[in-house]
C-alpha cells in the first residue's frame, strides 16, 4: 500500500461548477498537509497548508483534514478554466522534512 | 523577493554522461530539498541539505549527489546518467519554522 493514494484523473467539470479533489494516506505519523498546483512544464506551487484537522478557507479553496479516516480534501468553488491544472496533494512529518507526494490528479475545467 | 530559482531550464545528455543541476533558494531559507517527478508522477525525494551536510536522503543510488554551499544555494549531481533518469528535478527551499516547501520551476532532464 502506497502511503499517499490519489486518483490521477483526469477529471472535467464545466466552469462555474464546484470541484473536489481528493487524497488517502497510510501513515497517522503525518502532521502537515499540503496541497500544490502545477501547470505543465512548470514547478508545484503550493495552495494550501494544513495542520490540523478540520477546514481551512483561502478566497475559493477549502481544504478539509479528517485525521481519523486519514483523509483529506481540496474543494474549488466557482471554477475556472484558468484552475486547470494537475493538483497534488503532499505530507509531511513533525521532525521528518521529507514531504510525500500524492501522484497528482488533473483537473480540467470547461468553458 | 526572488523565488526559488533553478539552473538550466532544460538539459539534454546522453548515456553514462555526468549532469550537474543548480538550485538558489528562497531569500531567508536555509534548507534545499531536491525531488525527481517523472512524466505523471508525483516529485519523489532525493535528499536534503542544510548546513551544507545531507541531512535525510530517500531511496535513490549513490550516482545521485549534492552539495550545499555557505550560502545555501545548492547543486545536484547525478553520474553515469540513465535513461530513466529522465525527469523534472524539482528543487524545494525552505525555513526552519515550519515543513512548508517552496518550489522552483525544476530542470527538465532528458538522457539519449
Amino acid at each position: 500500500q502506497k502511503e499517499v493514494e490519489q486518483d490521477p484523473g483526469p477529471l472535467s467539470v464545466p466552469e462555474g461548477a464546484i470541484v473536489s479533489l481528493n487524497c488517502t494516506y497510510s501513515n497517522s505519523a503525518f502532521q502537515y498537509f499540503m496541497w500544490y498546483r502545477q501547470y505543465s512544464r512548470k514547478g508545484p506551487e503550493l495552495l494550501m497548508y494544513t495542520y490540523s484537522s478540520g477546514n481551512k478557507e483561502d478566497g475559493r479553496f477549502t481544504a478539509q483534514v479528517d485525521k481519523s479516516s486519514k483523509y483529506i480534501s481540496l474543494f474549488i468553488r466557482d471554477s475556472q478554466p484558468s484552475d486547470s491544472a494537475t493538483y497534488l496533494c503532499a505530507m509531511g512529518m513533525n521532525r521528518d522534512d521529507k514531504i510525500i507526494f500524492g501522484k497528482g490528479t488533473r483537473l480540467h475545467i470547461l468553458p | 523577493d526572488a523565488g526559488v530559482t533553478q539552473s538550466p531550464t532544460h538539459l539534454i545528455k546522453t548515456r553514462g554522461q555526468q549532469v550537474t543541476l543548480r538550485c538558489s533558494p528562497k531569500s531567508g531559507h536555509d534548507t534545499v530539498s531536491w525531488y525527481q517527478q517523472a512524466l505523471g508522477q508525483g516529485p519523489q525525494f532525493i535528499f536534503q541539505y542544510y548546513e551544507e551536510e545531507e541531512r535525510q536522503r530517500g531511496n535513490f543510488p549513490d550516482r545521485f549527489s549534492g552539495h550545499q554551499f555557505p550560502n545555501y544555494s545548492s547543486e545536484l549531481n547525478v553520474n553515469a546518467l540513465l535513461l530513466g533518469d529522465s525527469a523534472l528535478y524539482l528543487c524545494a527551499s525552505k525555513g526552519q519554522d515550519k515543513n512548508i516547501q517552496y518550489f522552483g520551476a525544476g530542470t527538465r532532464l532528458s538522457v539519449l
